[in-house]
């Protein structure tokens, strides 16, 4: 059974800290998505990586796929609280569905 | 434009009920799914549909049934309801064997 461990659960951080999401797993994903939900909104896709090692940089965020493709993680920059939300990585399923890790829920307070 | 939609938003009924949630795309995808997004926020897959085709199902009660009218529908059918389907229930949709999913805005059941 695929299986994604997503950690901290939680975080509460002040405005301008830096921090660090990690998505883990024993199994070898394709490709690995990190999803942020608001309250009362589904996920929105914030970025697939694909190739282990691989890193991408969506302004504050920076995300990076392990080199065996089993882990993942998110980095984010001077954190805003604008950035407060549960943030999900996701693997793809051997059955073309999603598996998502239990979410971190972040709070970045001004 | 909205790319994913479900309808209602919210849903209160009560036990023992048959209720049906719908979820349109506009996105020219074949694949659509649902999932179940339970009170610690643990979303977890219960159907897909790819042309009308249920291509898996994981092990969910039979009182829940999907129907695809059409490539850009799957509504969720629940028969008998009970106190432990209250939860947020999301359909998304993709192209085929791509992983990028798109979600809709949820619709929250309330059993009572």
């Amino acid at each position: 059974t695929q299986l994604l461990e997503q950690s901290p659960q939680f975080l509460s951080i002040q405005e301008g800290e830096n921090l660090t999401v990690y998505c883990n797993s024993s199994s070898v994903f394709s490709s690995l998505q990190w999803y942020r939900q608001e309250p009362g909104e589904g996920p929105v896709l914030l970025v697939t990586v694909v190739t282990g090692g691989e890193v991408k940089k969506l302004k504050r965020l920076t995300f990076q796929f392990g080199d065996a493709r089993k882990d993942s993680s998110l980095h984010i920059t001077a954190a805003q609280p604008g950035d407060t939300g549960l943030y999900l990585c996701a693997g793809g399923g051997s059955q073309g569905n999603l598996i998502f890790g239990k979410g971190t829920k972040l709070s970045v307070k001004p | 434009d909205t790319a994913v939609s479900q309808t209602p938003k919210y849903l209160v009924t009560q036990m023992g009920n048959d209720k049906s949630i719908k979820c349109e795309q506009n996105l020219g995808h074949d694949t659509m799914y649902w999932y179940k997004q339970d009170s610690k926020k643990f979303l977890k897959i219960m159907f897909s549909y790819n042309n009308k085709e249920l291509i898996i199902n994981e092990t969910v009660p039979n009182r829940f049934s999907p129907k695809s009218p059409d490539k850009a529908h799957l509504n969720l059918h629940i028969n008998s309801l009970e106190l432990g389907d209250s939860a947020v229930y999301f359909c998304a949709s993709s192209h085929e064997n791509t992983d990028t999913q798109y979600f809709g805005p949820g619709t929250r059941l309330t059993v009572l």
